[in-house]
């Protein structure tokens, strides 16, 4: 069955320290594929996107992704996190006009 | 920057009631979405619409919910008959006709009492 996968529900991490948030997919093909974040009581606002082309992307506020079609994965990374990222973050995947987002994962920033 | 609009931003309704939650898509947009997330939990896909009809609909989306875009700007979605259950925050997003990426609005969040 088509799903996405984000197999970690909360992050912890110390501010300052990098980041890595998990996305996997099972699709016959390669869907699109997206980041979002979600503060709390807020709406999506998209943090990066990959359609095709280079595998590693660039988005706002620091963040990039890298699509690795062997293992069908579209992981989001910072170097750096900040205080403000604190937030949900939710993978997206889009076949055929159809987009599925994963369960997200509930990021804290610790000081 | 053009933005997708919903109103709004709070409804709260009486379980059995009928609600109409409405989005004004990106005006040069021509694929319009719903989406629904329970509080807590991820974002779900209801519905899509293409060319005054729904194309592609999830479980979730039974005969108690419908869309439409009534005047070419607006985009609504009805829920009939409210249940406890409905109580969600509610997406709409849009599309152009030549890309792959959704415009989501902020989201109303319908309270069913």
């Amino acid at each position: 069955a088509q799903s996405v996968t984000q197999p970690d529900i909360h992050i912890t991490v110390s501010e300052g320290a990098s980041l890595e948030l998990r996305c996997n997919y099972s699709y016959g093909a390669t869907p699109y594929l997206f980041w979002y974040v979600q503060s709390p009581g807020q709406g999506l606002q998209l943090l990066l996107k990959y359609f095709s082309g280079d595998t590693l992307v660039q988005g706002i506020k620091g963040f990039e992704a890298e699509f690795k079609r062997s293992q069908s994965s579209f992981n989001l990374r910072k170097p750096s996190v900040h205080w403000s990222d604190a937030a949900e973050y939710f993978c997206a995947v889009d076949l055929n006009n159809d987009m599925r987002f994963g369960a997200g994962t509930r990021l804290t920033v610790k000081p | 920057e053009p933005e997708v609009t919903q109103t709004p931003s709070h409804q709260v309704t009486q379980m059995g009631q009928e609600v109409i939650l409405r989005c004004v898509p990106i005006s040069n947009h021509l694929y319009f979405y719903w989406y629904r997330q329970i509080l807590g939990q991820k974002v779900e896909f209801l519905v899509s619409f293409y060319n005054n009809e729904i194309s592609e609909k999830s479980e979730i989306f039974d005969d108690q919910f419908s869309v439409e875009r009534p005047d070419g700007s607006n985009f609504t979605l009805k829920i009939r008959s409210t249940k406890l259950e409905d109580s969600a925050m509610y997406f709409c997003a849009s599309r152009p006709g030549g890309g792959y990426e959704q415009y989501f609005g902020p989201g109303t969040r319908l309270t069913v009492t």
